[in-house]
């Protein structure tokens, strides 16, 4: 029974390209939560979804970051021409209910800009 | 919104030691969990407890809701405890996401 799985790990992009990350969350969980990790933070939550709805995106920056959940496949959270303070590592979380009972997180990816 | 404060931020302990960290919040909570975070990045949930008292191996952990305040407890602390740990909580309004704290830093040495 995997865990909740992100890839990539790793993600360098220059300054102003496209970063996909994605996340299948564990089997049988329908809630996927993206928070983003900030060097020597704790972790800041960004966007809730269930499948092909998003439930709450309040810690969503307003530009260039969007993320889905579609009815097949991975969730993913995009960011669009990225820049230099999107350098973080971001975590996804999935759980069986809305309650955030079980949370499980992935292991993460790390994006770098250069 | 909710804060969250833990306390302290930074401890440095001998192995075999014992620990106790605490977290405040601001507010009723309806969901409190402690994660630990080690030093390759992984996140690991320790304890779901809005609550009462749970004990899991060294480790265990009360949450006095009405006070607003956790307490996650390690005995006979091993090296391999090192890493940060979080108290993150859901307070029931706003954001649907939970709500972390800074995290207390602990290292185990040898």
């Amino acid at each position: 029974n995997a865990g909740v799985m992100q890839n990539p790990r790793h993600l360098v992009r220059r300054r102003g390209q496209e970063a996909r990350l994605r996340c299948s969350p564990m089997k049988g969980h329908s809630h996927v939560y993206w928070y983003r990790q900030l060097p020597e933070e704790g972790l800041k939550f960004m966007v809730y979804l269930q499948k092909e709805n998003i439930i709450d995106e309040s810690g969503m920056p307003k530009e260039r970051f969007s993320a889905e959940f579609p009815k097949e496949g991975p969730s993913i959270l995009r960011i669009q021409q990225v820049v230099r303070g999107d350098s973080a590592a971001y975590f996804c979380a999935s759980s069986p209910r809305d309650t955030h009972y079980g949370y499980t997180f992935g292991s993460g990816t790390r994006l770098t800009v250069v | 919104g909710i804060q969250v404060e833990q306390s302290p931020p930074d401890l440095i302990l001998q192995e075999g030691a014992n620990s106790t960290l605490r977290c405040n919040f601001s507010d009723s909570v309806n969901n409190l969990q402690w994660f630990h975070q080690n030093p390759w990045g992984q996140l690991i949930n320790l304890f779901y407890i809005p609550s009462g008292t749970k004990q899991n191996g060294r480790l265990s952990a009360t949450t006095v809701a009405t006070e607003r305040y956790s307490l996650l407890y390690i005995s006979s602390s091993q090296t391999t405890d090192s890493g940060v740990y979080f108290c993150a909580v859901h307070s029931g309004g706003g954001a649907d996401g939970l709500t972390f704290g800074k995290g207390t830093h602990l290292i185990i040495q040898p």
